[in-house]
């Protein structure tokens, strides 16, 4: 089977602007899970969702969003960017609720 | 919520010796603990996994504890090699509902000299 894929890979924005991230899990898994990844905080949960539907949301503000599409492929979407905002953002994804597989990752630097 | 800490921060072993990275974690609700392996430039890849209902977990060089009662848990890795070098996370998960998500801990960078 397919990893866990995510695009684009690397990614250049300016404060203020926003971005959109994709995921798309292994085939027949409905779970998607968001992470944040940064060298002062390590991962941190963003989100989660499965079957279309956010069950369960970290400790980030409201400028950080996501949805999933029917066929389990997932978004997430970071509005009015800040520098801070510059990290690793990683998408895993788990059959049910098991064991959760990591895509490569989006580089995010925000300018 | 769910805290983890892991030590130690780094690690730096003689390839052949052991490898011994502990974490401890905070809500006793947690059942499922995973460890993953990150090297420059990817994604983390889990290497192994325990669950709550089991104390321990052996892959070839790769082994993992759990006590409940303390609440932490090990990896170890034994006849350790170069290619083992990378950033190793643990990680915890609760049972499910607004638990359901991996709280991580902040990793230990594992270099094994040749």
């Amino acid at each position: 089977k397919a990893g866990v894929t995510q695009t684009p890979r690397y990614l250049i924005k300016t404060r203020g602007q926003q971005v959109t991230l994709s995921c798309s899990p292994i085939s027949g898994h409905r779970s998607v899970s968001w992470y944040q990844q940064t060298p002062g905080q390590g991962l941190q949960f963003l989100f989660e969702y499965f079957s279309e539907t956010q069950r369960n949301k970290g400790n980030f503000p409201g400028r950080f969003s996501g949805r999933q599409f029917s066929n389990s492929r997932s978004e997430m979407n970071v509005s009015t960017l800040e520098l801070g905002d510059s990290a690793l953002y990683l998408c895993a994804s788990s059959h049910r609720e098991e064991t959760q597989y990591f895509g490569p990752g989006t580089r995010l630097l925000v300018l | 919520g769910e805290n983890v800490e892991q030590h130690p921060s780094t690690l730096s072993v003689q390839e052949g010796d052991s490898a011994v990275i502990k974490c401890t974690y905070s809500d006793s609700a947690s059942n499922y603990f995973p460890w993953y392996k990150q090297e420059l430039g990817k994604g983390p890849q889990l290497i192994i996994d325990i669950r709550s209902n089991v104390g321990e977990k052996k892959d070839q060089r790769i082994a993992v504890t759990l006590n409940k009662t303390a609440k932490h848990f090990s990896l170890h890795i034994t006849e350790t090699q170069p290619e083992d070098s990378a950033v190793y996370f643990c990680a915890a998960k609760g049972s499910g509902g607004s638990n359901y998500k991996l709280t991580f801990g902040k990793g230990t960078l594992l270099t094994v000299n040749p």
